[in-house]
């Protein structure tokens, strides 16, 4: 079965520090994936997608990159770190037909 | 556009009552509407989805309604339980660029009292 991970699931870092948040999923290969990020009482906004190792796109400017080294690996990264960086990051792979699938989160709190 | 406006932001229900979330959109490119349900602190899991063909979708006390000319869906829950307060997001997605887009609405924060 297709599972996905996300870890560190929370993580309080100082204004101007990096970050390195990851995902990694099983049981699918070369699937496209996603990383959102969810304000408190919000929706989801797509922050990037990828459709292949080394293949990421953007879907507005920020303060954060993606990476994606490995057919299964998505990560989620900042070289310093603003307060309006705090959120809810969630990754997601898209399953069969258009459904995406979301992993457990990681709630990073900017201080 | 884009969007894809939900109401109401939140819904309270008594335990046995039908819970109903609604949504609307403009874009005629969407092809596929799904429902996730979120706990707090989760990441969203998907509830039930349905495509622009069909007018109806069920699983178990789970409905979807979707009228095609109007571009409004709606997810119903019958016989409403404590277990199912969540918020739920309703989101409608179409392919582009070998992708699958998906636009979420503001998400109903629902609260089932026993």
């Amino acid at each position: 079965s297709q599972t996905i991970h996300q870890w560190p699931a929370t993580l309080v870092q100082p204004v101007g520090s990096p970050l390195s948040l990851e995902c990694t999923v099983e049981g699918t290969s070369n699937p496209n994936l996603y990383w959102y990020r969810q304000a408190a009482g919000r929706g989801l906004q797509l922050l990037f997608y990828s459709v292949g190792i080394g293949q990421i796109s953007s879907e507005v400017p920020q303060n954060l990159s993606a990476s994606r080294p490995q057919d299964r690996q998505f990560i989620l990264s900042s070289k310093k770190l603003l307060l309006s960086d705090s959120g809810f990051y969630l990754c997601a792979f898209q399953g069969a037909g258009d459904t995406q699938y979301f992993g457990p989160g990681t709630r990073l709190t900017v201080l | 556009q884009q969007q894809v406006k939900q109401s109401p932001q939140s819904l309270i229900v008594q335990k046995g009552g039908i819970s109903i979330i609604n949504c609307a959109y403009e874009n005629t490119a969407f092809d596929y509407f799904p429902w996730y349900q979120q706990f707090p602190g989760k990441g969203p899991a998907l509830l039930i989805a349905i495509r622009p063909d069909v007018s109806e979708k069920k699983e178990g006390r789970f409905t979807i309604s979707f009228n095609k000319s109007a571009k409004q869906f709606s997810l119903h829950i019958m016989d409403s339980q404590p277990g199912d307060s969540a918020t739920y997001f309703c989101a409608a997605s179409y392919y582009s660029g070998g992708y699958n887009k998906l636009i979420f609405g503001a998400g109903t924060r629902l609260a089932v009292h026993p």
